[in-house]
């Protein structure tokens, strides 16, 4: 049972750059989510999703597209990539809607833009 | 704006000692609270979902309870051992979609 796989590891891109996060889950989950996580910061809600088709806009979403097109799959796109938003980024689901289960997080990405 | 407050930023601890952290979160809109464990170079790991006010969970040496009237968790280990140095994260839910994440305690525990 693979959970939550999150590609790539670790990316360099120049900024102006596009790129896509690819991220994928197994468990059927309802519930899609990206953060980034930034030093002496809690996890920050990019984008959501609660069910295929259905996408909104967490905390910080500027910069930053999403869709999902299946259950399983929930890229985020950076469209044109910026020194801010250099960071290490989660994808996480969950079971339900609501947050009273437990989230399942990916091996997270590296991303550094120059 | 809601926030989620962690305390202490960091720890360190010997080998044996007992430990606790604090996450603080608003009193309003409660719907649950979530504790993680995140070792470094990996993916936070779920510890703990609590829903209801006076709630107690156990998970070996670990423990937590919470407070949602006056809006505490109290996260604790006992005879800290070297593998339970990571990050802590507690993260507060309204019942919304967005989970609110704290910015972690970073326990170190030296044999």
């Amino acid at each position: 049972n693979a959970g939550v796989t999150q590609t790539p590891k670790f990316q360099v891109l120049k900024t102006g750059q596009s790129m896509t996060l690819q991220c994928a889950q197994d468990m059927n989950h309802e519930y899609m989510s990206w953060y980034r996580q930034d030093p002496g910061m809690g996890l920050r809600l990019i984008h959501y999703s609660v069910g295929a088709g259905i996408t909104d806009q967490g905390e910080v979403p500027n910069g930053y597209n999403v869709s999902r097109s299946t259950t399983e799959d929930f890229p985020l796109r950076l469209l044109s990539a910026a020194p801010s938003q250099t960071s290490v980024y989660f994808c996480a689901s969950r079971r339900t809607r609501e947050g009273d289960t437990e989230a399942f997080f990916g091996q997270g990405t590296r991303l550094t833009v120059v | 704006i809601l926030n989620v407050e962690q305390s202490p930023q960091s720890l360190h601890v010997q080998e044996g000692d007992s430990t606790n952290f604090t996450c603080s979160f608003p009193s309003s809109n409660f719907y649950a609270l979530h504790w993680y464990r995140w070792e470094t170079a990996k993916s936070p790991e779920a510890l703990f979902v609590m829903t209801l006010n006076g709630d107690e969970k156990k998970k070996g040496r670990i423990s937590a309870t919470l407070n949602t009237k006056e809006g505490y968790s109290y996260l604790y280990i006992k005879g800290s051992q070297p593998e339970d140095s990571a990050t802590y994260l507690c993260a507060f839910s309204t019942g919304g979609f967005k989970t609110i994440f704290g910015a972690g305690t970073r326990l170190f525990v030296k044999a």
